[in-house]
């Protein structure tokens, strides 16, 4: 069964660095490019970061650039994020989701959740 | 950075048809994939490429894409179509993911 699992949430202070994981199975993670998605409390979905199966080719949306860093473990099936000097906005659950590289997103996990409260 | 606009909600009868618009300037020109969302659950895929649909999904699921709007088609509608529905594109001018803002279909 094609599956993706993602763990690390929590609640973290204000200025925390968390890191997500999100582990993969049922499929060839090495021929596929990654994607880490968020959705704030009662809101709509938000495209966060971007990897490429090889990770030669990396993206970031503005409101996390330079602050989170996205990584994978192609021997180990597994997509991270790094998150720094966490703000109360980025509270939200964090999905990891699979694509072939620019296009849709046919796989998601079920999400983690990150509070950012003091 | 790109934009799509999405219609907040969308009330529909059951059995009757559910058109659910994305506007984004020349998406015409893009690949528009569509994403239903129940409450507590993660997105699923529903519509790729404007108009195909992933296997499981049923035909009463489509869509297209011409000029500055996208459309989902959700014919004969059910009470389990009721959820939030999300398009979206890859943005290759900025190299973003880009999602619409979403809109909440109510089966009444």
């Amino acid at each position: 069964e094609v599956q993706l699992v993602e763990s690390g949430g929590g609640l973290v202070k204000p200025g925390g660095s968390p890191r997500l994981s999100c582990a993969a199975s049922g499929f060839i993670f090495s021929s596929y490019n990654m994607n880490w998605v968020r959705q704030a409390p009662g809101k709509g979905l938000e495209w966060v970061s971007s990897i490429s199966s090889s990770s030669s080719h990396i993206y970031y949306a503005d409101s996390v650039k330079g602050r989170f860093t996205i990584s994978r473990d192609n021997a180990k099936n597994s997509l991270y994020l790094q998150m720094n000097n966490l703000r109360a906005e980025d509270t939200a659950v964090y999905y990891c989701a699979r694509d072939l590289f620019k296009s849709w997103y046919d796989v998601w996990g079920k999400g983690t959740t990150v509070t950012v409260s003091s | 950075s790109y934009v799509l606009t999405q219609p907040p909600s969308e009330s529909v009868a059951p059995g009757q048809t559910a058109r659910i618009t994305c506007g984004g300037n020349n998406i015409g020109s893009q690949s528009v994939h569509w994403y239903q969302q129940k409450p507590g659950q993660a997105p699923v895929l529903v519509v790729f490429d404007d108009s195909d649909r992933p296997s499981g999904i049923p035909e009463r699921f489509s869509g297209s894409n011409s000029g500055n709007t996208a459309t989902l088609t959700i014919s004969r509608v059910e009470a389990g179509d009721e959820a939030d529905y999300y398009c979206q594109v890859w943005d290759s001018s900025s190299d973003h993911g880009v999602f619409g803002t979403g809109t909440k279909v109510t089966v009444l």
